[in-house]
């Protein structure tokens, strides 16, 4: 099993500055088979990004991912109000798919 | 418009069952696999398994092998999620979610991204 692990856990940043996330898998994740998701308080997660560097349909250019083998980034230039929030990696690249234990994007 | 609407809330006592149902709209139903993943209060993803609604072939990681089922009906493209002999460990949000890639050997080792959600399901397990 893949485990992925997130960092920063939370990251303090105001709006208007970048915020960059990390996400290093334990083993190669096959093929750059590595999405992004958001969470929103009481929402479902939404997907933000595919094949490691690829935005979802709707996602602002604002979202960019980065990264292959064991080592992933997702980079927001400039934060918005709303994107605040909790942000998972996932590997689907093997079986079991497994998530990052999440990077919190809160105001500071 | 794609849409995944998910069964109420529920509440189970220990060792007991339930099934939450998955409702597709806006896409072929036989198209796109569906995956069940959870959420404890607070904490982060689990992916409890995939299922093919053309034939209903299912896969579950070890964790949940013996105490996940996953079926569809087509009739109704609904996917329904049944877990069985509850824990207090297993109070969380049950979301289904669509595989976005149609098409591909479901017996592969690799899935796809999850690009369309249910509002998730609440299932408290308390005595």
């Amino acid at each position: 099993e893949i485990v992925l692990t997130q960092s920063p856990g939370t990251l303090s940043l105001s709006p208007g500055e970048r915020a960059t996330l990390s996400c290093r898998a334990s083993q190669t994740v096959t093929s750059s088979y590595l999405a992004w998701y958001q969470q929103k308080p009481g929402q479902a997660p939404t997907l933000l990004m595919y094949g490691a560097s690829t935005r979802a349909t709707g996602i602002p250019d604002r979202f960019s991912g980065s990264g292959s083998g064991t080592v992933f980034t997702l980079t927001i230039s400039r934060l918005e109000p709303e994107d605040f929030a909790v942000y998972y990696c996932q590997q689907y690249g093997s079986s079991p798919l497994t998530f990052g234990g999440g990077t919190k994007v809160e105001i500071k | 418009q794609v849409q995944l609407m998910q069964s109420g809330a529920e509440v189970r006592k220990p060792g007991a069952s339930v099934r939450v149902s998955c409702k597709a709209s806006g896409y072929i139903f036989t198209r796109h696999y569906i995956h069940w993943v959870r959420q404890a209060p607070g904490q982060g993803l689990e992916w409890m398994g995939i299922i093919n609604p053309t034939d209903n072939s299912t896969k579950y990681p070890q964790k949940f092998q013996g105490r996940v089922t996953m079926t569809r009906d087509t009739s109704t493209l609904t996917v329904y999620m049944e877990l069985n002999s509850l824990r207090n460990e297993d109070t969380a949000v049950y979301y289904c979610a669509r595989d976005s890639d149609p098409g591909y050997d479901f017996w592969s080792d690799s899935h796809s991204s999850l690009d369309y959600w249910g509002q998730g399901t609440l299932v408290t397990v308390s005595s």
